[in-house]
């Protein structure tokens, strides 16, 4: 079957760099997804990774592995404002996504 | 200001009552989606539109309902609310199923409790 694991829960401090780990295991595969939901609001796109290696975009980074089956969120700097839910999810060969749970993300001061 | 706007925010229903969320894009996207997420869950998709006039099952479709006739409309219908139906549901849109990043954008979601 289709799947996608990521933690439930991750708690870093303000100004500190934090990984959020994501695998994957799909029919076929068409890129992987990153989106931050804050609480009560809607996904808002991240990044977009479908071949191998590092994208990064500002204080944010994605890195995926295709062999492996995995990719990972990179957050440098953290600020308050990152607090949010990050969404995994995988573009199967059918090009519909496959989503994770989310990882919550809980930054203190 | 450009986006998806979904109605309502919230609603109480009873049980076996019929429901339609409404849903418009402005952005001239040719996909649209509705998807509900539940807590602990993953987005599930329920009904997918790649163009206007057509529609497609999602992995969750049973209960629900949609229809395409435009570019800028896809609404939600639940034909006999039951309480499993309870979650948030969100529309999306794209600009094509395989077109590149063909990233989603979201409405603000629309939070349903079926007693």
């Amino acid at each position: 079957g289709q799947n996608i694991d990521q933690p439930t829960e991750m708690t870093a401090t303000e100004g500190a760099i934090v990984q959020i780990n994501c695998t994957y295991q799909t029919s076929g595969f068409n890129g992987l997804f990153w989106y931050q939901q804050h609480a009560g609001e809607a996904p808002t796109f991240l990044s977009y990774n479908v071949l191998d290696g590092l994208e990064e975009k500002g204080r944010f980074s994605s890195f995926l592995s295709r062999s492996k089956g995995y990719s990972y969120l990179l957050l440098k700097e953290l600020q308050m404002k990152d607090s949010a839910s990050y969404l995994c999810a995988a573009r199967d060969s059918n090009y519909q996504l496959i989503w994770g749970a989310g990882t919550k993300l809980i930054i203190k001061p | 200001i450009a986006g998806i706007t979904q109605a309502p925010t919230s609603q109480i229903l009873a049980a076996g009552r019929r429901m339609t969320l409404r849903c418009t894009q402005d952005m001239r996207h040719n996909a649209m989606y509705w998807y509900r997420q539940d807590l602990g869950l993953g987005l599930r998709l329920i009904h997918y539109s790649n163009t206007a006039g057509t529609t497609g099952k999602g992995e969750v479709p049973d209960g629900y309902s949609v229809s395409r006739a435009n570019t800028d409309d896809f609404p939600l219908t639940l034909a006999s609310a039951v309480p499993s139906q309870t979650s948030v549901y969100f529309c999306a849109s794209s600009e094509g199923v395989d077109t590149g990043a063909n990233v989603l954008t979201f409405g603000a979601g629309s939070r349903l409790t079926v007693l």
